[in-house]
């Protein structure tokens, strides 16, 4: 059991790049979830996937999109790199629903210059 | 939506000391209310959790109180050891989204 995966685990682009973080999960979690972790600020919530088939937006949902491709897989695109999106992301899954324990995957940490 | 403040963002204590975080958070719906501690460079991970249902829960030398009318909730870590220092982030959760602390820092000196 692998748990929660992501990669890549390092990222830098440039200002206007696109690129897609990948998380995965083992557990067959229904509900998945991606956060930012900003220096001071604690996790912010990105974008979730309540089941497979749905996404809703978070706190901060400017600047990405998601897609549930399966019950396993839940990728984060940005679609044009800005420094205000360098932070290290994480992924997160739960059995059900936001109110369960929150499983996370060892993060990204991505550098946008 | 939901709104979780957390204090103190710094905590140093001495070895076996207590150490006492305490968040309030502003949606009368939330019922699930996680605490999770990050080491240097790793990922979260959950230490305790209580649901709206219960007052307070302890885990060996960890506990956790909620008062309800009031919306805090506190994290109690007794005997503190130098492996305790860490970051630790609390939560609130509905069942849509959970929301996070900005975090504590704790260091524990020996």
């Amino acid at each position: 059991n692998a748990g929660v995966t992501q990669t890549p685990k390092f990222q830098v682009l440039k200002t206007g790049q696109s690129m897609t973080l990948q998380c995965a999960q083992d557990m067959n979690h229904n509900s998945m979830y991606w956060y930012r972790q900003d220096p001071g600020m604690g996790l912010r919530l990105i974008y979730y996937s309540a089941s497979e088939g749905t996404t809703d937006k978070g706190e901060v949902p400017n600047g990405y999109n998601v897609s549930r491709l399966n019950k396993r897989e839940f990728s984060l695109r940005l679609e044009s790199a800005a420094p205000s999106q360098t932070s290290v992301y994480f992924c997160a899954s739960t059995l059900d629903l936001a109110d369960n324990e929150q499983f996370f995957g060892p993060g990204t940490r991505l550098t946008v210059l | 939506g939901e709104n979780v403040e957390q204090h103190p963002s710094t905590l140093s204590v001495q070895e076996g000391d207590s150490a006492v975080i305490k968040c309030t958070y502003s949606d009368s719906a939330s019922n699930y209310f996680p605490w999770y501690k990050q080491e240097l460079g790793k990922r979260p991970q959950l230490i305790i959790d209580i649901r709206s249902n219960v007052g307070e829960k302890k885990d060996q030398r960890i506990a956790v109180t909620l008062n309800k009318t009031a919306k805090h909730f506190s994290l109690h870590i007794t005997e503190t050891q130098p492996e305790d220092s860490a970051v630790y982030f609390c939560a609130a959760s509905n069942i849509r989204d959970m929301r996070f602390g900005a975090g504590t820092r704790l260091t524990v000196k020996p």
